[in-house]
């Protein structure tokens, strides 16, 4: 089976600007998570998205958003791009639950200029 | 109530030697404790796992050993090896929630 498969890798943006962010899971995947990774914070969740319904969210502002299509790839939204955004965006895809394994792809790191 | 502490933030340990990271919790609702293993520029992935009904799960060279009443956990890499050299996240999570994760180990093998 094909892993966790995030697009793009990389990217460089300015203040201000938003960003799309694409994560393909693992075929029959069901759930789909996103983290946020900083060295001074750690892996930080941003939203977990499951059958096209948000299940749980973290505490990140409006600015972050995503959503889930029919065949489970996710993509997430930052809008007005601040400096404190740059960080890797991992994406995890796991069956039905996010208890259950949880499986990461790359990551796209993200720098905001 | 939803944080997870670990501990340390870096480890150096010779060849061979005994690896041990530390994480605490103090949400007794938490059932779920895995580990990840992150190498740079890839993203983490499951070590291993445990639930709170085993006191130790042991997979190869990896050990969780799992203290409910000290609400405490921890990894032990036996006879570590250079390969062995990454980030060790450790992470809990309630039913059906997320995981939160603690601030990672950086672990280094030296031979």
């Amino acid at each position: 089976k094909a892993g966790v498969t995030q697009t793009p890798r990389y990217l460089i943006k300015t203040r201000g600007q938003q960003v799309t962010l694409s994560c393909s899971p693992i075929s029959g995947h069901r759930s789909v998570s996103w983290y946020q990774q900083t060295p001074g914070q750690g892996l930080q969740f941003l939203f977990e998205y499951f059958s096209e319904t948000q299940r749980n969210k973290g505490n990140f502002p409006g600015r972050f958003s995503g959503r889930q299509f029919s065949n489970s790839r996710s993509e997430m939204n930052v809008s007005t791009l601040e400096l404190g955004d740059s960080a890797l965006y991992l994406c995890a895809s796991s069956g039905d639950s996010s208890t259950d394994t949880q499986y990461f792809g790359p990551g796209t790191r993200l720098t905001v200029l | 109530q939803q944080q997870v502490k670990q501990s340390p933030q870096s480890l150096i340990v010779q060849k061979g030697g005994i690896s041990i990271i530390n994480c605490a919790y103090e949400n007794t609702a938490f059932d779920y404790f895995p580990w990840y293993q992150q190498f740079p520029g890839k993203g983490p992935a499951l070590l291993i796992a445990i639930r709170p009904d085993v006191s130790e799960k042991k997979e190869g060279r990896f050990t969780i050993s799992f203290n409910k009443s000290a609400k405490q956990f921890s990894l032990h890499i036996m006879d570590s090896q250079p390969g062995d050299s990454a980030t060790y996240f450790c992470a809990a999570s309630r039913p059906t929630d997320k995981l939160i994760f603690g601030t990672g180990t950086r672990l280094q093998v030296f031979p």
